[in-house]
């Protein structure tokens, strides 16, 4: 089970928005501004796609963006693209003995 | 741009230790971080430990703490991760992460993982 919930999948067509909430505690997400998005495609490695919250890394298009409110951080992905058909997970820092935690990941479907 | 090039895949016994590398390019190895995180069959991520080459200086998720050994040889730009009493429930791919931008604050490293290494698929089976 993991420190941080992320809904198991969201679904959106061609072109429109969604929105993938990640919800942990004070003690992670609320607490720090050290909250990040990874992209994972089948077989591959995560791929850092937003950091401290709402910093696009590098090369990373202008439709992915990041926000907090509190202990949940959402991550939103404006016209979607056949290519953003991936799992996302979510990742914080945290003030327990595991150091750095991560929501359990949302499939996104491209319709 | 940094890259992190990961040992191959390993097959092990129930009670043995596996040991996983890590060599990185095409940047600064000893003042960034390499965390170790896991991902079990269908899971999702879980962070191990890290270690700061510079400072020689390892910590470990309490999960892991007495079971992995996370080191770092700078001249070879080389982590390591030694995970020890194996079980079934350790199949898993092992990737290693940069992390950049290391800030101390309050007793504690902080960095964003942001590179990583294509993943070591570890088999425990009997």
């Amino acid at each position: 089970q993991s420190a941080l919930t992320q809904p198991a999948s969201v679904s959106g067509s061609l072109g429109q928005s969604i929105t993938i909430s990640c919800t942990g505690t004070s003690s992670d997400i609320g607490g720090y501004n050290y909250v990040s998005w990874y992209q994972q495609h089948p077989g591959k490695a995560p791929k850092l796609i937003i950091f401290e919250v709402d910093n696009r890394s590098s090369g990373i298009f202008s439709r992915f963006s990041g926000s907090k409110s509190g202990n949940t951080a959402s991550l939103t992905i404006s016209g979607l693209q056949p290519e953003d058909e991936a799992d996302y997970y979510c990742g914080s820092k945290t003030r327990s003995m595991s150091r750095w935690v991560f929501g359990g990941g949302t499939k996104v479907t491209v319709l | 741009q940094m890259q992190l090039e990961q040992s191959g895949a390993e097959v092990k016994k129930p009670g043995s230790s596996v040991k996983v590398s890590c060599k990185a390019s095409g940047g600064t190895f000893s003042n960034n971080a390499i965390s170790w995180v896991r991902q079990a069959p269908g899971q999702g991520l879980e962070w191990m430990g890290g270690i700061i080459p510079l400072f020689d200086s390892a910590n470990y998720a309490q999960t892991f703490q007495g079971r992995v050994t996370i080191t770092a040889d700078q001249s070879t730009a080389t982590a390591y991760m030694v995970l020890s009493s194996l079980t079934s429930e350790d199949t898993a791919v092992y990737y290693c992460a940069r992390g950049s931008s290391v800030r101390f604050l309050a007793g504690d490293y902080y960095y964003t993982m942001d590179v990583w290494g294509q993943g070591t698929t570890v088999t425990v089976s009997s």
